[in-house]
C-alpha cells in the first residue's frame, strides 16, 4: 500500500508570507490529521479533516486553515507567517475519524523555516 | 484536560545499559497507548503499542498502569542505534485532538 506522502520536504519563507503544505493520504484512508512539531517538543495537533470537513481543531489561530479534497488528499495553509511557525509539519492519514488501533502512521513531514 | 508528560531528558547511557522511560497522562478515560521513536529531523515512527498486560518486543518492554495513569518503556542492552527521542502517545478516544503526544525524552547511547 502507498504510504502518506508530504510535499515539499523543506521550505523557507519570509515573515508575513503565506505557505501551503500538501499531504497525500494512504490509499483507502479518508481522514487526515495535521500536527506541528517545534524543535525539542512533541507534535501538537492542529486539525483533522474527515470527508472534506474539518473535524476537530487544536489551539491554533485562524490563520492556520486547511482543505481536504475528494481524493482525501489535504492542504495546510498558513497565512501571515510568524517566526514561531518554524517547525516540522506532520500529516497522518487514517480510515475513520479516530486513531487506528495501532496508532497513526505519519508522512515524512515538511520542515518550514520562517526568516 | 488531556495532557501527557514524560521524564525530562536527555538520558546519556553507555552501550549495554538498561534504561527506563516514564510517562504519565491526565485523563483516566484513555483508550490506547503507544511509544513512538523519532530520529533527528525525521518523522515519529511507531515503536510499540502498550497493552494492559504489558508487552515485550525483543529488548523493549512496555508497561501500563491504568490506576496510576502511568506508562513505561524499558530498553535492555542498549545499542548505539537506540539513540533517538522516545515519544509517549495517549489516545484519549474520540476524534482528532484526542491522539496526544508527550514532549519526548531524548536518549543518547554512548560507545
Amino acid at each position: 500500500e502507498t504510504g502518506v506522502t508530504q510535499s515539499p520536504t523543506h521550505l523557507i519563507k519570509t515573515r508575513g508570507q503565506q505557505v501551503t503544505l500538501r499531504c497525500s493520504s494512504q490509499s483507502g484512508h479518508n481522514t487526515v490529521s495535521w500536527y506541528q512539531q517545534a524543535l525539542g517538543q512533541g507534535p501538537q495537533f492542529i486539525f483533522q479533516y474527515y470527508r472534506e470537513e474539518e473535524n476537530g481543531r487544536g489551539n491554533f489561530p485562524p490563520r492556520f486553515s486547511g482543505l481536504q479534497f475528494p481524493n482525501y488528499s489535504s492542504e495546510l495553509n498558513v497565512n501571515a507567517l510568524e517566526l514561531d511557525d518554524s517547525a516540522l509539519y506532520l500529516c497522518a492519514s487514517s480510515l475513520g475519524q479516530g486513531a487506528r488501533a495501532n496508532g497513526y502512521t505519519f508522512g515524512s513531514g515538511t520542515r518550514l523555516t520562517v526568516v | 484536560r488531556k495532557e501527557v508528560e514524560q521524564d525530562p531528558g536527555p538520558f546519556n547511557v553507555p552501550e549495554g545499559a538498561t534504561v527506563a522511560f516514564n510517562c504519565t497522562y491526565s485523563n483516566s478515560a484513555s483508550q490506547s497507548f503507544f511509544w513512538y521513536r523519532q530520529d533527528c529531523r525525521k518523522e515519529p515512527k511507531l515503536l510499540m503499542s502498550v497493552y494492559s498486560s504489558g508487552n515485550e518486543d525483543g529488548r523493549f518492554t512496555a508497561q501500563l498502569n491504568r490506576a496510576s495513569q502511568y506508562i513505561s518503556l524499558l530498553i535492555r542492552d542498549s545499542k548505539l542505534s537506540d539513540s533517538a527521542t522516545y515519544l509517549c502517545v495517549v489516545n484519549f478516544g474520540g476524534y482528532g485532538q484526542n491522539f496526544v503526544f508527550g514532549p519526548g525524552t531524548r536518549l543518547s547511547v554512548l560507545p
